[in-house]
């Protein structure tokens, strides 16, 4: 499992509330990644990260922020919840050959 | 703009029989190109990569997928299909150059009859 979580694993919110998810790898890899996925969208990429400290937007990075301090840790803030942010989050990081991604086991969030 | 198309939003086939599922890319170069599986409830779990050499690529649970540069396809396949096999797939493809950023297509959900 590339040694990823995420947490909270589900979590229920009001609009307009700040919530931050957590992703956490142990196998120190450089690169981590933010996906929401959302019926008959797939996944879409918000952000990423390419060392500490070091991050960029993705496709749909609005409404989202992104945080990295440690390699093992890549946090993703919603600053004020909408119910558009309804979906399940799915960090991933990338193994050392070629690009191939492996991701954790997502978090489902709601946004009443 | 780059795209993944799956056209098939939902297939149906009976337990025993092949599979192949559909999967376009529009770039300009020839990418990465990866196939993901998704049981309900759970995480998405690689089947299967390509990334150069051989066009006939061989992955887990017995899948395969057949990269064909002149019709930008990726598509996967499976000789004879077993009601595990149930779940939701998706295709995905990445730039040689872009940081491993993966773009997905829909995801096609497949139904297995006993």
């Amino acid at each position: 499992d590339a040694g990823i979580t995420q947490s909270p694993r589900h979590k229920v919110t009001e609009t307009g509330t700040p919530v931050t998810l957590r992703c956490h790898q142990t196998e120190n890899h450089r690169y981590m990644y933010w996906y929401r996925q959302d019926p008959g969208h797939g996944l879409r990429l918000i952000h990423y990260s390419y060392g500490v400290k070091d991050t960029d937007k993705g496709e749909v990075s609005d409404g989202y922020s992104v945080s990295r301090s440690k390699t093992e840790d890549f946090l993703l803030t919603l600053e004020s919840a909408t119910s558009s942010q309804t979906s399940v989050y799915f960090c991933a990081i990338r193994g050392t050959v070629n690009n191939e991604q492996f991701f954790g086991p997502g978090t489902r969030l709601t946004v009443l | 703009a780059q795209s993944v198309t799956q056209p098939d939003i939902h297939i149906t086939v009976s337990e025993g029989a092949s599979l192949e599922l559909r999967c376009n890319y529009s770039y300009g170069a020839t990418p990465y190109l990866f196939w993901y599986v998704q049981s309900p409830g759970q995480g998405l779990q690689l089947l299967l990569k390509y990334f150069s050499g051989d066009t006939l690529v061989q992955g887990i649970k017995g899948f395969e997928a057949e990269f064909k540069r002149s019709q930008s396809s990726f598509n996967l396949r499976k000789p004879s299909v077993h009601w595990s096999d149930a779940a939701e797939y998706f295709c995905a493809v990445a730039l040689r150059t872009s940081y491993g950023k993966l773009t997905f297509g829909q995801g096609t959900i497949l139904t297995v009859h006993p």
